[in-house]
């Protein structure tokens, strides 16, 4: 079936690096574009970025640029998503999901989320 | 950037309720809308596409409607399992906002 698996949890001292993998399976990766959303403990959902799988283009948040990178891996059909200067309000749980080339259409499938956890 | 609103930020309802949400745009998005449900310590689930286009699967109690700036989720007759929080979200421009959200709970 088709689903996107992330990597596990992690914690990380202020200005530390992280990066989350998305694994995807049971459809063309290169099909699609891969956004990524994250989620501070009882907050709301932000939109960071996405990558188009097809051609390598990004567009990052301006909140974000400079701090993140997102890319792509098509041999193992896996997407990234490396935060760097982390700091405590950068934890949040981080969700990958796909959607369409344009975008126009949402983002029908979902990892499961990976927690970070920023804390001295 | 686009930034959304959503009305109300929770409501409290019953099994069987007729339920709608709106949400707003601060500049016209044509119908490049759309909504989810998320549940406490889940990933959000894509419920309507392109303002009024119902994802696969999804049941056929929600519906969506709207064009330009303002756009409604209604839930014909709220099930035990509605109840979450529902975002709406601009695919119209990157970067793709999202709304506030919508918390809907038991009455």
């Amino acid at each position: 079936q088709v689903q996107l698996v992330q990597s596990g949890a992690e914690v990380k001292k202020p200005g530390a690096s992280v990066k989350v993998s998305c694994k995807a399976s049971g459809y063309t990766f290169p099909s699609y574009a891969i956004s990524w959303v994250r989620q501070a403990p009882g907050q709301g959902l932000e939109w960071m970025g996405w990558i188009s799988i097809y051609n390598g283009n990004t567009y990052y948040a301006q909140n974000l640029q400079g701090r993140v990178t997102m890319t792509t891996d098509t041999s193992t059909s896996t997407a990234y998503m490396e935060l760097r200067s982390l700091r405590s309000d950068d934890t949040a749980v981080y969700y990958c999901a796909r959607g369409s080339r344009s975008g126009t259409n949402g983002m029908d499938v979902w990892g499961q989320g990976t927690s970070v956890t920023v804390s001295s | 950037d686009i930034q959304m609103t959503q009305s109300p930020s929770s409501l409290s309802a019953s099994v069987g309720d007729r339920v709608t949400i709106t949400c707003r745009a601060s500049q016209s998005i044509s119908n490049y809308l759309n909504w989810y449900q998320q549940k406490p310590g889940k990933a959000p689930k894509l419920l309507i596409y392109a303002a009024s286009s119902l994802q696969s699967g999804v049941p056929s109690r929600f519906s969506g409607s709207g064009s330009g700036t303002d756009f409604t989720l209604t839930i014909s007759s709220l099930q035990p399992e509605d109840f979450a929080t529902y975002y709406c979200q601009q695919s119209y421009n990157t970067p793709f906002t999202f709304g506030p959200g919508t918390k809907v709970d038991i009455k």
